[in-house]
């Protein structure tokens, strides 16, 4: 099972909206609406953002969507925060019922 | 409320088998659709899924990684134990545990909801 492939680093300016993408295989991103994202700082553990493509936990803010076509996912991060830079990871479950991983994003914010 | 702590040895020899314990509190890996698993993380690098284990003692391990995990649980404890054998540098990393929850319909809710705190495990001799 490969990883699933994220940018490598993406930035903005606070106020502004960002995507970043997680592309895979019909295997995986594609097959089923089983995405998930997470978000990590520096240090930290990481913490669940987006589940099952679109879907928000209690609390995360409504700034933070998902979204996917075909086997891309994809993150969107509206109103840019300072607080919003950390590192951010997708998620997939495979047809294997296994999980795969990307590479992971690193957020900046300008 | 839903914890999980990761605890175990901060130093590895390189051939050693490790075991990580994960304890958990706020549910019961004996009630249907409950799983515990690892992730594990090398030092500024990507995030890895290791193994899964449900409620009912079926168990997930990563393909690439089968053959040198274990992955077993002690339900009156409330423990997780991981072992990975055959340790070498590429190894070090922090492991963390986390929880699922898939109710009665585990090709659904295949995320982890929470995560442990996270152990740092270093290879070295």
């Amino acid at each position: 099972q490969s990883a699933l492939t994220q940018p490598a680093s993406v930035s903005g300016s606070p106020g502004q909206s960002i995507t970043i993408s997680c592309t895979g295989t019909s295997s995986d991103v594609g097959g089923y609406n089983s995405v998930s994202w997470y978000q990590q700082y520096a240090g930290n553990a990481p913490k669940l953002m987006i589940y099952e493509v679109i879907n928000r936990p209690s609390g995360v803010s409504n700034r933070f969507s998902g979204s996917k076509s075909g086997n891309t996912a994809s993150l969107t991060i509206s109103g840019l925060q300072a607080e919003d830079e950390a590192d951010y990871y997708c998620s997939s479950y495979t047809s294997n019922r296994v999980w795969v991983f990307g590479g992971g994003t690193k957020l900046t914010v300008l | 409320q839903i914890t999980l702590k990761e605890s175990g040895p901060t130093l590895v020899r390189p051939t050693q088998t490790l075991t990580l314990t994960c304890t958990f509190s706020g549910f019961s890996l004996g009630t249907s659709g409950e799983a515990v698993g690892w992730i594990r993380q090398p030092p500024g690098k990507a995030l890895e899924w290791l193994a899964l284990l449900y409620w009912d003692d079926d168990e997930r391990y990563s393909p690439s990684l089968r053959r040198r995990l274990t992955i077993t649980k002690d339900t009156s404890k409330r423990q997780v134990v991981l072992t990975m054998t055959n340790m070498e540098a590429e190894d070090t990393a922090t492991y963390y545990c986390v929880h699922r929850s898939c109710g009665s319909d585990c090709w659904s809710r295949p995320h982890f909801d929470y995560w442990g705190q996270g152990t740092l495990v270093t290879v070295s001799s």
